[in-house]
């Protein structure tokens, strides 16, 4: 079974902080994702990652970045968050293409 | 541009009865569909997908239907369960290599006992 574990279920920053949101995938699987899910507006790609140091923007990708140093780990970086960050951040992965993906538990993020 | 849409929010069906959560995309290039399931507290758990090369796919009491030329798609649930309380998402793959998945905004199903 896939597992994807994200760092952090709860999260409380301040404006202006930089946030860390760590992912780590223990199947050696190639592509990782980042959405935020919103009430109203579903799940909302950041970012994606087809190997190692390779990323590429999603829909939503202002105010973040990513890191992916090995291929099992993948982080999403606030560079200086917004309260309009808030929002409940998943980590996903994916095999096989065309392979649904398979999501961590999630971080919620509150910014103050 | 909400390119997959779900619009209805919320909907609450019988125990026992057929839950039907429909649906609508607007890119024609989407070649395969899929469904997630979400409890709280719970990143979301894969469902059922489809591609576009049929119209059907069934896997226990779960069925999806694609309608290619309304561009729309359904789940049905049949019958339905306490267990199925969740929020369900609809999401869709373009047929140009990229692995990235649209979804849609959500609809919560509430199973009355």
């Amino acid at each position: 079974d896939v597992k994807v574990t994200q760092s952090s279920r709860y999260l409380v920053k301040r404006t202006g902080e930089k946030v860390f949101l760590e992912c780590v995938q223990d199947m050696d699987h190639e592509n990782m994702f980042w959405y935020r899910q919103d009430p109203g507006l579903g799940l909302r790609l950041i970012y994606f990652s087809y190997d190692v140091k390779m990323k590429e923007k999603g829909d939503i990708p202002e105010g973040y970045s990513v890191s992916r140093e090995k291929k099992e780990r993948f982080s999403l970086i606030l560079e200086s968050a917004s309260t309009n960050q808030t929002s409940m951040y998943l980590c996903a992965t994916q095999g096989q293409y065309n392979s649904p993906l398979h999501f961590g538990n999630g971080t919620r993020l509150t910014v103050t | 541009d909400q390119q997959v849409k779900q619009n209805s929010p919320s909907l609450s069906v019988q125990e026992g009865r057929i839950s039907i959560l429909n649906c609508d995309y607007t890119n024609s290039m989407f070649d395969y569909f899929l469904w997630y399931k979400k409890y709280p507290a719970e990143g979301p758990t894969f469902l059922i997908s489809i591609s576009s090369i049929k119209d059907k796919n069934e896997d226990g009491r779960f069925t999806v239907f694609l309608n290619k030329s309304a561009k729309h798609l359904s789940l049905h649930i049949v019958p339905s369960q306490p267990g199925d309380s969740a929020v369900y998402f609809c999401a869709a793959r373009s047929n140009f290599g990229n692995e990235k998945l649209t979804f849609g905004t959500g609809t919560r199903l509430t199973i009355i006992p």
